[in-house]
């Protein structure tokens, strides 16, 4: 059984420019949920997809967007980058329709300058 | 909002001492996990408990759901063990609410 896997694990980006990241799924699971982690924080939840529609979102601007694909791998993307954008994002994956324990990556760790 | 407060933020120990870090939640909880965030950032499971008493090693989690606090016991405790633990609840919907967490430093 794999666990959960993100893409890239660091990345550096420029005010304005456009960001995706990339996380696989654990096997068996068909949610997957993102995180925001500003530093000396806990996580904030950003949204959640479920049969790649978005199913819950939080308090994040639309700027904010995601993809879930058939093989329930998702992508987070995140345009005209601020730098407040800087933070650690977490993936989590979990099995519906049940609220089942969740499972995350290692997370990528975005800066911007 | 639902609020998650965690106490203490942060604890100081001499390895081989215990320690409980305590987790209470403003709402009922659907389930509530606690995790361990190592130092490059991963969230690692530690307890997936709703409620009752679970026990995993040197580590063992109460959540009392009618009550509304969970509390994570840490036995003997090792240098490893240092960094941040969660909790976090899902309180009827789809995300988990972390709580502010508390920062573990074990002195050899």
């Amino acid at each position: 059984e794999t666990g959960v896997t993100q893409s890239p694990t660091h990345l550096i980006k420029t005010r304005g420019q456009q960001v995706t990241l990339r996380c696989s799924s654990q096997s068996g699971h068909n949610t997957v949920s993102w995180y925001q982690q500003a530093l000396g924080q806990g996580p904030q939840f950003i949204f959640q997809y479920y049969r790649e529609e978005e199913n819950g979102r939080g308090n994040f601007p639309p700027r904010f967007s995601g993809l879930q694909f058939p093989n329930y791998s998702s992508e987070l993307n995140v345009n005209a980058l601020e730098l407040d954008d800087s933070a650690l994002y977490l993936c989590a994956s979990g099995a519906r329709p049940m609220n089942t324990e969740a499972f995350f990556g290692q997370g990528t760790r975005l800066t911007v300058v | 909002g639902i609020q998650v407060e965690q106490s203490p933020p942060d604890l100081i120990l001499q390895e081989g001492a215990n320690s409980t870090l305590r987790c209470n939640f403003s709402d009922s909880v659907n389930n509530l996990q606690w995790f361990h965030q190592n130092p490059w950032g991963q969230l690692i499971n530690l307890f997936y408990i709703p409620s009752g008493t679970k026990q995993n090693g040197r580590l063992s989690a109460t959540t009392v759901a009618t009550e509304r606090y969970s509390l994570l016991y840490i036995s003997s405790s090792q240098t490893t063990d240092s960094g941040v633990y969660f909790c976090a609840g899902n309180f009827g919907n789809e995300k988990l609410t972390f709580g502010t967490g508390t920062r573990l430093t074990i002195i050899p």
